[in-house]
């Protein structure tokens, strides 16, 4: 069985600032991770995945994740926050490509100028 | 990216009336097809996994009869939420892998349809 812990409900950082959003793993195989961003009333949005090969992953709008096997994590960080980053992010676990996903509870994003 | 489209966006419906949302893969064909549930302010759950040609796979604690998916075609998943009362009032959100994503894991997402029961 796999599961996904976001760490922190809600964040507040301020534009300009780092973003950082915790997701740690438990999975009796080596998982497959994704983020998504989900916007107010809308569907899910991938930011990045991890599959294999290099551990950090580069997505859309400036984001990356970097897994890390020993700490069974897979934080997502964007250096620099802008406005339109407020919205729900999602961590999601899958065993295989094939497999269900399971997300995290998700972290709410707040940019504060 | 490959698009799933979902319609309603929203609906309002009244008690004990049945609702079905449809769900389609625009310019790909999908065999499974997943179906989520989502509560204010909540994650995801997985509701049941919608496999064309055949019977959807249910999650435990799922209520088949309540919630009836039909794959009848490789672009076009419904969900029909039957008698409804507000206690389903949700937002529902459908999701499907392209050929690439059945190789990544990666699924694309609906943009969701909130049900209102009043």
């Amino acid at each position: 069985a796999q599961s996904v812990t976001q760490l922190g409900s809600h964040v507040s950082v301020s534009e300009g600032a780092l973003v950082l959003l915790r997701c740690n793993y438990s999975s009796s195989v080596p998982p497959y991770l994704f983020w998504y961003v989900q916007y107010p009333n809308q569907g899910l949005q991938l930011l990045l995945k991890y599959t294999t090969g290099a551990t950090l992953v580069k997505g859309i709008n400036g984001f990356e994740a970097e897994f890390k096997k020993s700490e069974t994590s897979f934080h997502l960080t964007k250096p620099s926050a802008h406005m339109s980053d407020a919205a729900e992010y999602f961590c999601a676990v899958s065993k295989d490509s094939w497999g269900k996903l399971q997300f995290g509870a998700g972290t709410q994003v707040v940019v504060t100028p | 990216g490959a698009v799933v489209s979902q319609h309603p966006s929203r609906v309002i419906c009244k008690s004990g009336t049945s609702v079905k949302i449809e769900c389609r893969s625009l310019d790909f064909q999908a065999t499974t097809m997943f179906w989520y549930r989502q509560f204010p302010k909540k994650s995801l759950m997985l509701m049941a996994t919608s496999n064309e040609g055949s019977k959807a796979t249910y999650e435990q604690g799922v209520e088949k009869d309540k919630f009836l998916i039909n794959h009848a075609s490789l672009t076009l998943s419904t969900l029909t939420v039957t008698s409804a009362h507000p206690e389903d009032s949700s937002f529902y959100i459908c999701s499907a892998r392209d050929r690439e994503g059945r190789v990544t894991g990666e699924l694309f997402f609906g943009e969701g349809s909130r049900l209102t029961v009043l």
